[in-house]
């Protein structure tokens, strides 16, 4: 069965430091990968995508991740972060096998100290 | 952008009481819904996925008769939790797409169900 993992489940981080967040992902066939970001309070909302082409994909807020095929990852990055980055991040996979359903990962707790 | 919403955002109900969520799509038509449930600390889980004007399809492990959905307009789907108990106390979140062609999915607000 497909599977979606993310590595650390809570992050902690001080204002203006990088960020990565890890996502690795079991199928091997063509997929199209997500970050889904849910800030406290509200709905979950769609930070990136990655259908095809350029594997370096840059999304709202500063945001981007790199797809690298041959270790099925999807890491996210931002240089600096905010406070406001303050939210749960999930990875997200849809292929072919999972019938265009998202597969998802579950969840980076992610606390940026002012 | 495209925008659901959820009804209610909360509810608290008894033991052995259904319960209906419903779940809108506000400025598109959504020819599919998806019904996730998530637990505190875990990823989403996929209950069933309903395409407007035919039967949902429950994802294994889901009882269809215990979580009835209904997708009856192209903006409307509900969600509901029959004969309540406890254990279905959880977070439940709605989404939906536009054309059965693409891959993303817009999301409810979520609803927090809580059964005493």
């Amino acid at each position: 069965a497909q599977s979606v993992s993310q590595h650390n489940h809570h992050v902690i981080l001080s204002e203006a430091a990088s960020l990565e967040l890890g996502c690795n992902y079991s199928y091997g066939g063509t997929v199209n990968l997500f970050w889904y970001v849910q800030y406290p309070g509200q709905h979950l909302q769609l930070l990136l995508k990655y259908f095809s082409g350029d594997p370096l994909v840059k999304g709202i807020k500063g945001f981007e991740a790199e797809f690298i095929k041959s270790k099925f990852s999807f890491n996210l990055r931002k240089p600096s972060v905010q406070w406001s980055d303050t939210a749960e991040y999930f990875c997200a996979v849809i292929s072919m096998d999972s019938n265009y359903q998202l597969i998802w990962g579950a969840g980076t707790k992610l606390i940026i100290k002012p | 952008g495209a925008v659901v919403s959820q009804h209610p955002s909360r509810v608290i109900c008894k033991s052995g009481t259904s319960v209906k969520i419903e779940c809108r799509s506000l400025d598109f038509q959504a020819t599919t819904m998806f019904w996730y449930r998530q637990f505190p600390k875990q990823s989403l889980m996929l209950m069933a996925t309903s395409n407007e004007g035919s039967k949902a399809t429950y994802e294994q492990g889901v009882e269809k008769d215990k979580f009835l959905i209904n997708h009856a307009s192209l903006t409307l789907s509900t969600l509901t939790v029959t004969s309540a108990h406890p254990e279905d106390s959880s977070f439940y979140i709605c989404s939906a797409r536009e054309n059965p062609g693409t891959y993303e999915q817009y999301f409810g607000p979520g609803t927090r169900l809580t059964v005493t």
